[in-house]
Formats: C-alpha cells, sequence, structure tokens
C-alpha cells in the first residue's frame, strides 16, 4: 500500500514565482492536511480539510498561499508570489477522520525560495 | 489553547542504553498521542498511538505511556543503537481534525 505521495521532493525557485505543491494522500482517508516545518517554528498545521472540503485555514499564513483538494486523490497547495520567508519543507498528511486521529506524513517537499 | 512540550530538546547517549524521552500537554482533554520518528530530510514515521483510555503501546525495543490526568507521556526506547538516532515528536488529537506536535527531542546514540 503506497503511502502519503508528496511531489516535487525539492523545489527551488526565484521570490515572484509561483509554486505548486502536489499531494496524494492515502486512499481510503478522507481527511487531508498541510503542514509546514521550520527550524524556528517548528511544524505548523496550515489547512486541513474533510471530503475534499477545506474545514479550517485559519493557519495559511497570507493571501498568497491557496490550497485546493479537486477530488479525494489530488491536493494542492500553491504560493503566489512566493518569498524568501516560504522556504520551509511543506508536508501533507492523511488520515481517517472519527477514527483514531492516526496521521501519516508524506515525505515532504523542500522549498527554496531565492 | 492545547500546547505540547518535548523535554528535553536534545539527548545524546552511547550504544545500548536505555532512554526515556519526555512529552508533556497542557489540556487533559484528548484522543490520543502519537509518537512520531523523523529523521534528516525525511517525513514524519508513526511509531505508536495511545488512545486516551489506554495506559500504553508497545513496539518492539520501544514503549509510549500516557498519563492524561498528570498530561504527560514518555517514549521508553530500550538498548539503543545508532540507529535509532532521529528526532522524536509527540503530538496529541484534541478532536476536530486538530493535532497539536511539540518541537521534538533530537537523539543521539553514540556508537
Amino acid at each position: 500500500d503506497a503511502g502519503v505521495i508528496q511531489s516535487p521532493r525539492h523545489e527551488v525557485t526565484e521570490m515572484g514565482q509561483e509554486v505548486t505543491l502536489r499531494c496524494k494522500p492515502i486512499s481510503g482517508h478522507n481527511s487531508l492536511f498541510w503542514y509546514r516545518q521550520t527550524m524556528m517554528r517548528g511544524l505548523e498545521l496550515l489547512i486541513y480539510f474533510n471530503n475534499n472540503v477545506p474545514i479550517d485555514d485559519s493557519g495559511m499564513p497570507e493571501d498568497r498561499f491557496s490550497a485546493k483538494m479537486p477530488n479525494a486523490s489530488f491536493s494542492t497547495l500553491k504560493i503566489q508570489p512566493s518569498e524568501p520567508r516560504d522556504s520551509a519543507v511543506y508536508f501533507c498528511a492523511s488520515g481517517l477522520a472519527g477514527a483514531t486521529g492516526e496521521l501519516f506524513f508524506g515525505e515532504g517537499s523542500r522549498l527554496t525560495v531565492l | 489553547k492545547q500546547e505540547v512540550t518535548q523535554i528535553p530538546a536534545a539527548l545524546s547517549v552511547p550504544e545500548g542504553e536505555n532512554l526515556v524521552l519526555n512529552c508533556s500537554f497542557t489540556d487533559s482533554a484528548i484522543y490520543n498521542l502519537q509518537w512520531f520518528r523523523q529523521d534528516p530530510g525525511k517525513g514524519l514515521t508513526s511509531l505508536l498511538l495511545i488512545q486516551s483510555s489506554q495506559r500504553e503501546q508497545t513496539s518492539g525495543r520501544l514503549n509510549a505511556s500516557l498519563d492524561k490526568s498528570s498530561g504527560r507521556s514518555t517514549l521508553y526506547i530500550a538498548a539503543s543503537q545508532p540507529g535509532d538516532s532521529a528526532t522524536y515528536l509527540c503530538a496529541v488529537y484534541t478532536g476536530g481534525f486538530k493535532t497539536i506536535f511539540g518541537a521534538g527531542t533530537r537523539l543521539f546514540v553514540k556508537a
């Protein structure tokens, strides 16, 4: 059984460019989470979806960040325009809402904005 | 507001030692607590999940305990090995899709 799949694993871009990160959750999971990890702030929850519907996006830092989940097997996190302070590792996680609450993480997308 | 604290922030031990990592949380109203391992440049791997009604969970050399009333959990690693070197994070699930993470404990096991 494949785990949570994220792409790209690494992204280097210049300030002002648009960045799109992708996530495929574990089949059958109905909750999806986007986290950001930095040395300074640790793991921060950006947004989560339940049954493809955004439930809480209060963790999204600015309007430059947006996330979509068009279907149960795909989600994107977009940053437009990107800034150097967005440099971080972005993780996607999935789980079964209403069950154990156990989370399963992808390998992350390391973003560097120059 | 739920806060999760992990102590120590970093730990270095010689190979073969038994060790304990600590996690504390401020609100005892949790559904479960999960321990993760993170290797450098990698994602988080789930190690153990303890439901709120449970006191402990074991997997191989790992044993995690939960004392909800005091807001504490420990991860016990027996006979540590260099391969155990990683960052260990605990996270509490408070319901409503909210999982709160601690900052982690960086463990280094010297050969």
